[in-house]
């Protein structure tokens, strides 16, 4: 079975500057996708950017960027430029691909807070 | 277009009670997965419902329970609910056909079981 682990519970930055959150994950499959996921206070679960095992290009959205090591099975979130509505909790997630009948099952790691000081 | 939405958004219980969660997915998704959320914790996968048959569950005792109707909407239903069974309840969407990139998720109902 896959497993996610998210080793910060808690991570703090300063407005405008850079923060990067770690995530690595356990698993025998080649072949699947690594998201992160924003929940604010709000509770929704937020796209924050997504990332296919087999491509080799870092994905990027903006001010949030990914470093994807798959041979460590690692998959760490950077966040440049930090703005007071980035504070929330964080959650990296990892689904099989998706294969005809199969299931779209997202696991989770437990999660890492994120505060942003003025 | 409407999101997820999910109803109630917050509801008390008591210890052995029956409750039933609804979700209403994105116009045009076909896909529902069920997913709770214990506080401090992420979302653990529960169930996974694809054109009204079911894709996926998770490691959950038989109490719970889902369906999808034709329009694509699903219930959970969970009964005799105990005090673990507290937490944040999320649905989320997708079109359930690949290239499927992510999920769009609701805001969740809060369960309270006291």
């Amino acid at each position: 079975a896959q497993t996610v682990t998210q080793s910060q519970p808690e991570m703090s930055v300063q407005e405008a500057e850079t923060v990067t959150l770690s995530c690595t994950y356990d698993t025998s499959e080649s072949d699947y996708y690594l998201f992160w996921y924003k929940q604010p206070p709000s509770r929704q679960m937020i796209l924050v950017i997504r990332q296919e095992a087999y491509k080799q290009q870092n994905a990027t959205e903006n001010r949030f960027s990914v470093n994807f090591q798959k041979a460590a099975k690692s998959f760490s979130l950077k966040i440049s430029d930090s703005q007071l509505g980035d504070a929330a909790m964080y959650f990296c997630a990892y689904r099989s691909l998706l294969t005809q009948g199969g299931s779209e099952k997202l696991v989770f790691g437990k999660g890492t807070k994120l505060t942003v000081n003025p | 277009d409407a999101g997820v939405t999910q109803s109630p958004t917050h509801l008390i219980k008591t210890r052995g009670q029956h409750v039933t969660l609804r979700c209403s997915p994105i116009s045009g998704h076909k896909s529902v997965s069920w997913y709770q959320q214990v506080l401090g914790q992420g979302p653990q996968f529960i169930f996974q419902y694809y054109e009204k048959e079911e894709r996926g569950r998770g490691n959950f005792p038989d109490r719970f329970s889902a369906r999808q109707f034709p329009n694509y909407s699903s219930e959970l239903n969970v009964n005799a609910l105990l005090l673990g069974d507290s937490a944040l309840y999320l649905c989320a969407s997708s079109s359930g056909q690949p290239p499927n990139y992510g999920y769009t998720f609701g805001s969740g109902t809060r369960l309270t079981v006291v």
